[in-house]
């Protein structure tokens, strides 16, 4: 079956813009994250919804950045007034069910370039 | 948080084994010891997991310590596409994996 998929994959925009970028989780997965990759850095966690319950925000680096997650499936996380340091790789991932269930699959990410 | 310490950057040559090592040494008896690794220009996939006993799957094997304070990840022969930023996480009973900055790795031919 289909991966998780993310869009855009390249994203330029300029500062003080907002930006809406959208996550496509796999069919069935209640759990899905988002993460930030500065260039070079490892991976910072951002945000984490698990069904209907109320999302661990506790990544999101500053009010500016907001993330939404619309009947159980597609995400979109939102960056508002962007600052030339939100360029990053932004990567989703979800994760099956169950207290057995360990793995993350990752999109591909999207590219966020802030002029 | 719960934070693991790999050395930045190890080489290996093409059919040898590999051995990635990692510290955590403030891990808590319920964290579960993580391994993905990130190829180019691709996000990262999961590798490998284990709580206290030593685990196999096809891709590698980890091996932890007893005191759990340190395991590594074994790749029985290298190959090139096995080159890869590789990183140990720590996930508590709960939401969050704390992705470090990993081992990125090297196969020479």
């Amino acid at each position: 079956g289909a991966g998780v998929s993310q869009s855009p994959s390249n994203k330029v925009t300029e500062k003080g813009k907002d930006v809406e970028l959208r996550c496509d989780p796999i069919s069935g997965h209640t759990a899905l994250y988002w993460y930030r990759q500065s260039l070079g850095q490892g991976l910072e966690f951002l945000i984490y919804f698990q069904g209907n319950s109320a999302p661990d925000k506790s990544g999101l680096p500053s009010d500016r950045f907001s993330a939404e997650r619309t009947g159980g499936s597609v995400s979109t996380l939102t960056i508002q007034r962007t600052q030339q340091e939100d360029s990053a790789v932004y990567l989703c991932a979800s994760r099956s069910p169950g207290l057995g269930s360990n793995e993350q699959f990752f999109g591909p990410g999207t590219r966020l370039t802030v002029l | 948080d719960a934070k693991t310490t790999q050395p930045n950057s190890m080489e290996s040559n093409e059919e040898e084994p590999v051995h990635l090592p990692c510290n955590h040494s403030t891990i808590s008896g319920t964290d579960y010891i993580h391994w993905y690794r990130q190829l180019p220009s691709q996000g990262p996939e999961y590798v490998i997991h284990g709580l206290t006993s030593n685990v196999n799957n096809r891709m590698a094997s980890l091996a932890i310590a007893e005191d759990r304070k340190s395991s590594t990840l074994i790749l029985h022969r290298a190959t090139l596409r096995d080159a890869a930023v590789y990183y140990c996480i720590l996930r508590p009973t709960g939401n969050q994996f704390y992705f470090g900055t990993g081992t990125s790795l090297t196969v020479i031919p």
